[in-house]
């Protein structure tokens, strides 16, 4: 079985600062995906970041990135020039693909808390 | 077609009532999920449907849990004889092959 670890349960930032985000996982699949998910106060879970397992080249969203580090096992996602609106949870999220079945597993979470 | 939309937003029931549920997917996601998300916790797996097959469903989801997908569309999940342990977020998702899921809002369940 899968697991997700985000040992950072709550983090702060100062606006415009940058924050990284720690995440790391268990699995024995050689083919996955790992995402990053965002969700505000009250109000709907979006997607941050996406990353293909086999890619070595890590991805990047405007002031999202992530440095995956597949040997580790290990995902951080970094957040550039924090605004007010980055503040919400954040879970990182491992996905499996085999046999064409699609299951995320999620991690507990980091509270990042953006402050003017 | 403006996402995954799920109904009621809030539910507030009485122990031992049944509730159910529902999540309209992007029309075109053939994979939708159930999530059930608490208080300060990660979403957890609850079921699966490719179309309207139920694929796999969660040690969580106990006898009295049920989801049904008729015709690969809208889903369903129905609680019966609810508990206070209950007491969620139960979130939907769909998706279309390994491009990650689309939220819904999600059904907030309070049971008194």
């Amino acid at each position: 079985a899968q697991t997700v670890t985000q040992s950072q349960p709550e983090m702060s930032v100062q606006e415009a600062e940058t924050v990284t985000l720690s995440c790391t996982y268990d699995t024995s699949e050689n083919n996955y995906y790992l995402f990053w998910y965002k969700q505000p106060p009250s109000r709907q879970m979006i997607l941050v970041i996406r990353q293909e397992a086999y890619k070595q080249q890590n991805a990047t969203e405007n002031r999202f990135s992530v440095n995956f580090q597949k040997a580790a096992k290990s995902f951080s996602l970094k957040i550039s020039d924090s605004q007010l609106g980055d503040t919400a949870m954040y879970f990182c999220a491992f996905m499996t693909v085999s046999g064409g079945y699609q299951k995320v597993t999620f991690g507990t979470g980091t509270k990042l808390q953006v402050i003017p | 077609d403006t996402g995954v939309s799920q109904d009621p937003r809030h539910k507030i029931t009485k122990r031992g009532q049944n509730v159910t549920f529902r999540c309209d997917p992007i029309s075109e996601h053939n994979r939708l999920y159930w999530y059930r998300q608490t208080l300060g916790q990660g979403p957890e797996f609850l079921t699966y449907f490719q179309n309207e097959a139920q694929l796999e469903k969660s040690r969580l989801l106990s006898d009295r849990f049920s989801a049904e997908r008729p015709k690969g569309s809208f889903s369903t999940l129905e609680i019966q004889r609810t508990e206070q342990g209950d007491s969620a977020m139960y979130l939907c998702a769909s998706s279309l092959e390994a491009y990650g899921y689309t939220f819904g809002s999600g059904t907030r369940l309070t049971v008194v």
